[in-house]
């Protein structure tokens, strides 16, 4: 398996439900991200972790719950969700060094959630 | 802070017609600069990219240059395939300080027959 994977590619899930998405990055990358990508809206960066750390969390409501093993696997736990958090995630991965050519990501093909 | 503004979409074109797809930015330093696309039911892959000024990104008969005095990177294709239709991102990440790239909102492309 090469590049970004992430599983499942689809998911249906009441609200009551807790459900969790995984990526697996098999590019050597020491950054990884969460994105939440909705109709008619922008790219939405959820969290970020840099070598297991994580750096960022865009006041993401806490029914959604990172968690980062290891620099290769990111989790998405899913818990009491809403309607309105229907939506395709994206998971990606980059390499984050002072010497990089630009920052470049790499992008699974996401999960799609639908909320019920 | 740092941010892109792209074309508002769809672009609709017939095929083999000429694109444009225009990307301005704002941004502390120098950053890198990229174009990436997502096609239907997948996530975004990077198309093309440009680390400094006048450096010019191209692939799959797709250009863009960066250029540094109108901070600008719009992406070209001289003739389109109904395969290209998809969404656009411009991005860009700055260098030093954060790597955290930032995303333009993508631009719908549709090429007809």
């Amino acid at each position: 398996e090469t590049g970004v994977t992430q599983t499942p590619r689809h998911l249906v899930m009441g609200m009551t439900n807790k459900k969790s998405l995984k990526c697996e990055q098999h590019l050597g990358h020491n950054a990884m991200y969460w994105y939440k990508q909705s109709a008619k809206k922008p790219l939405e960066l959820m969290f970020v972790y840099n070598f297991k750390e994580q750096t960022e969390n865009n006041s993401v409501p806490s029914r959604f719950s990172p968690e980062c093993p290891n620099s290769s696997h990111l989790f998405l736990h899913l818990h009491t969700l809403q309607p309105e958090d229907s939506a395709l995630y994206l998971c990606a991965s980059s390499q984050d060094r002072a010497d990089s050519t630009g920052y470049e990501q790499y992008f699974g093909p996401g999960t799609r959630l639908t909320v019920t | 802070g740092n941010s892109v503004t792209q074309m508002e979409g769809p672009v609709t074109l017939s095929e083999e017609a000429f694109l444009t797809i225009n990307c301005t930015y704002t941004a502390t330093g120098y950053p890198s600069l990229f174009w990436y696309v997502q096609y239907p039911g997948e996530g975004l892959q990077l198309l093309l990219k440009a680390t400094k000024a006048d450096d010019k990104g191209s692939n799959k008969g797709f250009e863009a240059t960066y250029r540094k005095e109108t901070t600008s990177f719009h992406l070209e294709k001289g003739s389109v395939q109904v395969s290209d239709s998809a969404v656009y991102f411009c991005a860009l990440s700055a260098s030093g300080g954060s790597y955290i790239p930032t995303f333009g909102r993508g631009t719908s492309l549709i090429v007809h027959p």
